[in-house]
């Protein structure tokens, strides 16, 4: 079926361990994000690309790297693990970047426990 | 300061009932609002969109409506089935801004036999 995927599903990691999120569409998109969602809060937009070769900051970058692969992965990276980074992380594409009209297709999730 | 808040922040009904949750947003200059539905381990999926000339739209048992002057967007669901068990995200999009998107916490609605 066409859309978003992530990998993994689950990951505990230790503070101070690094790992990488996995993203991959299959819609031929241009612009993909990576969102957090914490409970009480609504999602949160880490980093975006809005087109191959662009990445940019969003609301809160601190702690994360992404690398716009290809037109269709989008990877987030978490150099050095915190507690304060756990969270269900979801990759979301759309066509256009930002524009209001635009249709966003998330992920399933990763739910990242750091311990 | 753009927010959203929705309410309540949980719901229990029984299967066959219908539910009506609220969404305030103080989001400016306005683009659209959209409601999501998010299954419990999956990502949120859009039901309806709505723009600032629109008052009303239906998705199926969804019917969701916007009052642009009050800043005020309902979402309605009838005869609730144990399927719609789910939370249920109100986001309002912004005419301008990179990040343009803004989320409300969400409404947990679980529908009990």
């Amino acid at each position: 079926n066409a859309g978003v995927t992530q990998t993994p599903k689950f990951q505990v990691l230790k503070t101070g361990q690094s790992m990488t999120l996995q993203c991959a569409q299959d819609m031929n998109h241009n612009s993909m994000y990576w969102y957090r969602q914490d409970p009480g809060m609504g999602l949160r937009l880490i980093y975006y690309s809005a087109s191959e070769g662009t990445t940019d900051k969003g609301e809160v970058p601190n702690g994360y790297n992404v690398s716009r692969l290809n037109k269709r992965e989008f990877s987030l990276r978490l150099e050095s693990a915190a507690p304060s980074q756990t969270s269900v992380y979801f990759c979301a594409s759309s066509p256009q970047p930002h524009s209001p009209s635009t249709s966003y297709t998330f992920g399933s999730g990763t739910r990242l426990t750091v311990v | 300061k753009n927010q959203v808040e929705q309410s309540p922040q949980s719901l229990i009904i029984l299967e066959g009932k219908n539910c009506t949750l609220q969404c305030n947003y103080t989001v400016s200059p306005f683009s659209n609002l959209r409601w999501y539905k998010q299954d419990t381990g999956r990502g949120p999926v859009s039901l309806t969109i709505m723009t600032f000339s629109e008052n009303t739209k239906s998705n199926g048992r969804y019917t969701a409506t916007l009052d642009a002057d009050t800043k005020q967007s309902s979402l309605h669901i009838t005869a609730s089935q144990l399927s719609d068990s789910a939370s249920y995200i109100c986001v309002v999009t912004a005419e301008r801004g990179a990040n343009n998107l803004f989320f409300g916490t969400g409404t947990r609605l679980t529908v009990i036999p």
